[in-house]
């Protein structure tokens, strides 16, 4: 079956800088990598897609790049802020299967 | 407009009682999906709905766990004589039927089985 693996350590980073979490998958490649972000009591909530034909994407402050040959993800925020705090998911989608599996996420803590 | 709503927000039961869980989706979001979160785990599949037909019942855990969705909207996810390793986040998110990928959760509803 699928695995996802993410940092299970929280990365501790300082405000301004640029944060960069890992998401590695194990098995077949997805159509769709997808980033979530998780505040504690909340719901994930959606924030970037990538297709598998795709190398990178950006909105705003965001980056994902997806590489299908290393079977990795890198999730980037630039000039972190402290609202930016929070836990991120990555997710994979395969089509035919209709469902996202996630990994357990990486607790982010940007300090001021 | 509005996202997905969930009820209730917290819910603390007895072990061997049964529950309901409810979730609204977004309006004209035909695919529904329920997802349960225990702690320091991600997200593990339950079910999907298209419409109010499941092809997808097989993250259920146990005949224990049954849902239903009715006019292609709200659904119901009950769990009979709950256990305590049932206590968990359950989360409800929703779709596009043609972005089934792109997933809108609600905030989810806390069990919590004594």
């Amino acid at each position: 079956s699928q695995k996802i693996e993410q940092n299970s350590e929280a990365l501790n980073i300082q405000e301004g800088k640029t944060a960069t979490l890992t998401c590695n998958y194990t098995n077949y490649s997805p159509a769709y990598l997808q980033w979530y972000r998780q505040d504690p009591g909340r719901g994930p909530v959606f924030l970037l897609l990538i297709r598998e034909n795709e190398k990178e994407k950006r909105k705003e402050r965001l980056k994902v790049t997806f590489d299908t040959t290393l079977k990795q993800s890198l999730f980037h925020i630039t000039a972190s802020q402290p609202a930016d705090s929070a836990t991120y998911l990555c997710a994979l989608f395969r089509g035919g299967f209709q469902k996202l599996v996630f990994g357990t996420g990486t607790r982010l803590l940007v300090s001021p | 407009g509005a996202g997905v709503s969930q009820s209730p927000s917290n819910k603390v039961t007895e072990k061997g009682k049964d529950v309901e869980l409810r979730c609204d989706p977004i309006s004209g979001h035909t695919a529904l999906y329920w997802y349960r979160q225990s702690l320091g785990q991600g997200l593990e599949f339950l079910i999907y709905f298209q419409g109010n037909s499941a092809p997808d019942k097989s993250g259920l855990p146990s005949d224990r766990f049954s849902a239903e969705r009715t006019g292609g909207s709200v659904s119901t996810l009950t769990i009979q004589r709950t256990q305590q390793e049932d206590s968990a986040v359950y989360l409800c998110a929703s779709s596009l039927w043609d972005r089934l990928y792109e997933q809108y959760f609600g905030p989810g509803t806390r069990l919590t089985v004594t």
